[in-house]
């Protein structure tokens, strides 16, 4: 399953809305997950099941899913929040990740 | 708490072997399916193996398919990865990572601080 995400990278002013978008080829259900990954350390799970919140994670990030497609929507961008996303698949062996968007300052 | 601390990685010649080790603690490994993941500098994360929390199912990504071998040993709560036939385009970090919850089927949610695999001559 090939996982494509868009844009590759989001300007967005702090305080303001981003909105990650990711397309699967084929349906994963809701077996899609978003990963957080800031230079230099480990990704984080910050959502699963499309819509679940992990723990931990701010209620300013929030999944949804419309078929084959994913968005991840930060509603107000805090400093800590500038880093790397990625939308994972789990649906289906070999597990896919999409190929990142870069949520910049 | 959680702790996954990957060792084995550095600098290996093409067409040679490395094996990767994970160690786990602060919670029941043997209940836990896991997983390695790798990223190569500068580029996007790339899932590679996972085994079943009772060993019995095992995947691979394509691009190791036959080259790569994952395993675990429950009473040592450790992970491994048997790296053979080594490419430059294994270079990577190679993170250790427990499935978020138990029993299997479910996303990545711990990972650890990943061990770096150079293959060059």
């Amino acid at each position: 399953i090939v996982m494509t995400q868009s844009p590759a990278t989001l300007s967005v002013s702090p305080g303001g809305r981003g909105t990650l978008s990711c397309r699967a080829s084929q349906s994963v259900s809701v077996n899609l997950a978003w990963y957080q990954q800031k230079p230099g350390q480990a990704p984080r799970l910050l959502i699963y099941g499309a819509v679940t919140r992990a723990t931990g994670t701010p209620a300013r990030f929030s999944g949804e899913r419309s078929g084959t497609e994913f968005t991840l929507t930060i509603s107000s961008l805090q400093s800590e929040d500038f880093a790397f996303y990625y939308c994972q698949q789990y649906k289906n062996w070999p597990w896919t990740f999409g190929q990142g968007t870069k949520v910049e300052i | 708490q959680v702790q996954l601390v990957e060792s084995g990685g550095g600098v290996v010649q093409p067409g040679r072997s490395l094996r990767l080790s994970c160690a786990a603690s602060g919670f029941p490994f043997n209940t836990y399916t896991m997983h390695w993941v790798r990223q190569a500098p500068g580029k996007g994360l790339e899932w590679v193996a996972v085994i079943g929390y009772d060993g019995s199912n095992k995947f691979y990504a394509d691009s190791v398919m036959g080259r790569f071998t994952i395993s675990r040993d429950d009473s040592k709560n450790t992970l491994y990865l048997q790296t053979n036939s080594l490419r430059g385009d294994d270079t990577a970090v190679y993170y250790c990572v427990r499935e978020h919850s138990d029993y299997g089927g479910w996303p990545l949610g711990s990972w650890g601080q990943g061990t770096l695999v150079t293959v060059s001559s």
